[in-house]
């Protein structure tokens, strides 16, 4: 595969209790991404990282913490679970080098919070 | 946001090339054009991408409108497993960021 992990790939939890989903790659890319998708959607933007303890809120980054202590490892956490934060978590990675580059994606997180 | 409209579903038949339109009026002179492919079950994957020139690459074929408000994902001979929602989005070359709309499901018939 491309060098790129999703753990867990699927977690039932309930809701008000803390939740991280990690993300590693091994690829050594600068950037990297934490997007939903919800049923019947596109992707949207949580939060991303453009390096070492650099980070930035997304399109629906309410709920959401992130971060970045390596460069091969982005935490996505949610602070205190809600039923709305029901979806698949999916990480992106991407190399941006002055050129556009393609996006690499995890096979996501299956999240239900009940 | 630069925003990109599609249809919601295609049908086409296998062995046969598959056009997709994309429309993206309000395309900034920055922005890449950017197509994913997503099946079920998995994340997006990669497929093609370009800004002002038509791009070919092992998987498909980037035509781009010369006013870049529109584009064409063309495979060439479509497969079954070529079944999947094809997203076209714009990356905005402020921020780096893909703004996904909800894509086209494409159907391949046997």
């Amino acid at each position: 595969d491309a060098g790129i992990t999703q753990s867990p790939r699927h977690k039932v939890t309930e809701t008000g209790t803390p939740v991280t989903l990690r993300c590693h790659q091994t690829e050594n890319h600068r950037y990297m991404y934490w997007y939903r998708q919800d049923p019947g959607h596109g992707l949207r933007l949580i939060h991303y990282s453009y390096g070492v303890k650099d980070t930035d809120k997304g399109e629906v980054s309410d709920g959401y913490s992130v971060s970045r202590s390596k460069t091969e490892d982005f935490l996505l956490t949610l602070e205190s679970a809600t039923s709305s934060q029901t979806s698949v978590y999916f990480c992106a990675i991407s190399e941006l080098q002055g050129e556009d580059y393609g996006y690499t994606f995890g096979s996501g997180t299956r999240l239900t919070v009940v | 946001d630069a925003k990109t409209t599609q249809p919601n579903s295609m049908e086409s038949n296998e062995e046969e090339p598959v056009h997709l339109p994309c429309n993206h009026s309000t395309i900034s002179g920055t922005d890449y054009i950017h197509w994913y492919r997503q099946l079920p079950s998995q994340g997006p994957e990669y497929v093609i991408h370009g800004l002002t020139s038509n791009v070919n690459n092992r998987m498909a074929s980037l035509a781009i409108a010369e006013d870049r408000k529109s584009s064409t994902l063309i495979l060439h001979r479509a497969t079954l497993r070529d079944a999947a929602v094809y997203y076209c989005i714009l990356r905005e070359d402020s921020n780096y960021q893909l703004i996904w709309g909800a894509g086209t499901k494409l159907i391949i018939k046997p």
